[in-house]
């Protein structure tokens, strides 16, 4: 299963609304996780099974959809969001999508 | 508190062999599927495996089927990661990750960097 998200980097201001897409190339359900990524240090887990916010995440971040297209919106960007994020299928085996670059304005 | 600390990364030359360990503390990790990730310096995240809680379960990235194989010790909490005919391409840093149960990965180790060069 290949995994396409778009886009590939975006630029935007403290505040901003940004929305990251994820396009699977066959239906996964909603087996399909979020991860964000900072310089140096391990992915960490923001949502999964779609739409479910891990504990400990900030609600700012949500995710959304079925099938084969999926959503992660942060619904004010902080200082502290910008980094690179990456989607995931769990349907069958694993893909990560090739990762969003979310860098400031 | 949840740990996974990776060892045995290092330079290889191509063609060599390495062998990955992963030691888990800090839950109970008979219970957990577990995988392994890799980052090529500068590029993304790529799945590189996956064992099942009770070992029986096993699937690998086409990239690295018939070269890579995995395996636990639940008695040990230990996972590893034996690693053959490695290309330069095989170069970056191997992570361990615990899997939930929708396959999210809810821990991860610090890392472990393999560099495959001559």
């Amino acid at each position: 299963i290949q995994m396409t998200q778009s886009p590939s980097s975006l630029s935007a201001s403290v505040g901003d609304r940004v929305t990251i897409t994820c396009r699977a190339s066959q239906s996964i359900s909603s087996y399909l996780n979020w991860y964000q990524q900072k310089p140096g240090q391990a992915p960490k887990l923001l949502i999964f099974a779609a739409s479910s916010l891990q504990i400990g995440v900030p609600s700012r971040f949500s995710g959304s959809g079925s099938g084969t297209d999926f959503t992660l919106t942060i619904s004010s960007l902080q200082p502290e969001d910008f980094a690179t994020f990456y989607c995931q299928q769990t349907y069958n085996t694993r893909t990560f999508g090739q990762g969003t670059k979310v860098e400031i304005k | 508190e949840v740990h996974l600390v990776e060892s045995g990364g290092g330079l290889v030359q191509p063609g060599g062999s390495l062998r990955l360990s992963c030691v888990a503390s800090g839950f109970t990790f008979s219970s957990y599927e577990m995988n392994w990730v890799r980052q090529a310096p500068g590029e993304g995240l790529e799945w590189v495996s996956y064992i099942s809680d009770s070992g029986f379960s096993i699937s690998y990235a086409d990239s690295v089927k018939g070269r890579f194989t995995v395996s636990r010790d639940n008695a040990k909490s230990s996972l590893s990661l034996q690693m053959s005919s490695l290309r330069a391409e095989d170069t970056g840093v191997y992570y361990c990750a615990t899997a939930g149960a929708w396959g999210e990965y809810k821990y991860w180790g610090q890392g472990t960097l393999v560099t495959v060069s001559s």
